[in-house]
């Protein structure tokens, strides 16, 4: 089955970057990113591994190489802490969508 | 504005049946998919499967295939999440999303506990 992996913890000062990473067999997928606050639903902060959607700070920013993508906040705020997923679409076998096992941001 | 109302939190005994709904809108129900997705208590999420309600077409994930069902009703824009026999692993939360690839307007939650 599918399987993409995240590190299951980030931890970052304020006003640094964090860096998360989601990796699997995902040259030729579309990778979306999800934060998740405490009690809340996610949220979609990035899509089709670099886009923005409206309403998200430009502090956060997705990319992709090869096997693996990245989610990058930059000047890390306390309101940044939460979990955040890695989405892709399995096209290869049309199973559907797959999450990554999350990974916990902490501001330090 | 673009919005999912789900129905409200279940408490349920094992062996029960369950249907929780989805409700969109803002937009046109029939012009994005609808997915469904799992979190059990501390876990993380976990993708169930999605419905095409323009032609009601369902894929679901290997892991809840025969295990839930999706269906839709266009004419009141709800999607749906059934369950014929629960069991007390069915305790989660539940939320829907329009799915076009991303997920990008999401749901509430509803919350189903499963106990005897």
């Amino acid at each position: 089955s599918y399987v993409l992996t995240q590190p299951p913890s980030v931890s970052v000062a304020p006003g640094q970057t964090a860096r998360i990473t989601c990796g699997g067999n995902i040259g030729r997928e579309s990778v979306h990113w999800y934060q998740q606050r405490p009690g809340q639903a996610p949220v979609l902060v990035v899509y089709d591994d670099s886009d923005r959607p409206s309403g998200i700070p430009e502090r956060f920013s997705g990319s992709k190489s090869g096997n693996t993508a990245t989610l990058t906040i930059i000047r890390v705020e306390a309101g940044d802490e939460a979990d955040y997923y890695c989405q892709v679409w399995d096209s290869s076998s049309d199973h559907g969508g797959v999450f990554g096992g999350g990974t916990k941001v902490t501001v330090l | 504005e673009v919005q999912l109302v789900q129905s409200g939190a279940e408490v349920k005994k094992p062996g029960e049946s369950l249907k929780i709904s989805c409700q969109g809108s803002g937009y046109r129900f029939t012009d994005y998919w609808i997915g469904w997705v799992r979190q059990k208590p501390g876990k993380g999420l976990e993708w169930m499967g999605v419905i095409d309600p323009d032609d009601s077409d369902t894929t679901y994930s290997p892991s809840f295939q025969g295990q839930v069902t999706i269906s839709a009703d266009t004419s009141i824009s709800t999607a749906y999440l059934h369950w014929s026999t629960l069991k007390a692993s069915d305790t989660a939360v539940y939320y829907c999303a329009r799915h076009d690839g991303a997920m990008d307007v999401w749901g509430q939650g509803t919350t189903v506990t499963v106990s005897s």
